[in-house]
């Protein structure tokens, strides 16, 4: 069984668009997160949950808004996309314990490709 | 806030040689530790991680990495690569912000095994 699930894996779409990427993780975590990334391979943090309440959200463009309707999904949503909006976004989750984050678990990613 | 600097972007080796994929963090009263992999199209799989304790830390596959707080360093090592080795890696530190964990990630160095 995936323990972190996100559809669509692939995703073409032209700039002006509206699309949506879903996340969905069966490990009992409390935190969920969704990472971008780039050409390079650079990893960035966007946006992070804590049972449903958001708790990191790193000067993202306000196009993009995650909804978490419950601790086990985080969704996330892109209005008018553009071309430098073509990456790989990633879903992690994850659970506090001590204080501390023990590592993360990651999606496969979904490869959003804007034409 | 913290960060992780991996540097080298690329590392070319034979098969079978040693590998050292090196990592830097900024300095912390206390860090959580991590090295990640990412085989190509696929999402991020957790190698190893260092929490406390044994300052040495090893993966079932064979990688090591040794915690060297004076000189915050968490290196990557192996004896003897495979060509199944190829991917890129990810040095990560865990950080907290405004009240929320989240991981922050190096570069990323791509390890190429040539026969």
């Amino acid at each position: 069984d995936t323990a972190v699930s996100q559809t669509p894996k692939y995703l073409v779409t032209q700039m002006g668009n509206d699309k949506s990427i879903k996340c969905e993780q069966n490990l009992g975590h409390d935190t969920m997160y969704w990472y971008k990334q780039d050409s390079k391979k650079f990893l960035k943090i966007m946006f992070s949950y804590n049972n449903k309440e958001l708790i990191i959200n790193e000067t993202v463009p306000n196009r993009f808004s995650p909804k978490s309707p419950d601790k086990a999904h985080l969704n996330l949503h892109i209005n008018s996309l553009e071309l430098g909006d073509s990456a790989v976004y990633f879903c992690a989750s994850s659970h506090i314990w001590r204080g501390g984050i023990h590592g993360y678990t990651f999606g496969s990613g979904t490869r959003l490709t804007v034409v | 806030a913290q960060s992780v600097t991996q540097l080298d972007s690329q590392v070319p080796v034979f098969e079978e040689a040693p590998v050292e994929l090196r990592c830097n963090y900024s300095s912390s009263v206390s860090v959580y530790l991590f090295w990640y992999v990412q085989y190509p199209n696929q999402g991020l799989q957790l190698l190893l991680k260092y929490l406390s304790g044994s300052t040495l830390v090893e993966s079932i596959n064979g990688f090591e990495a040794e915690f060297n707080k004076s000189q915050t360093s968490f290196h990557l090592r192996k004896p003897s690569v495979h060509i199944s080795d190829t991917a890129e890696y990810f040095c990560a530190v865990s950080d907290r912000v405004q009240g929320a964990q989240k991981l922050v990630f190096g570069q990323g160095t791509r390890l190429t095994i040539n026969p």
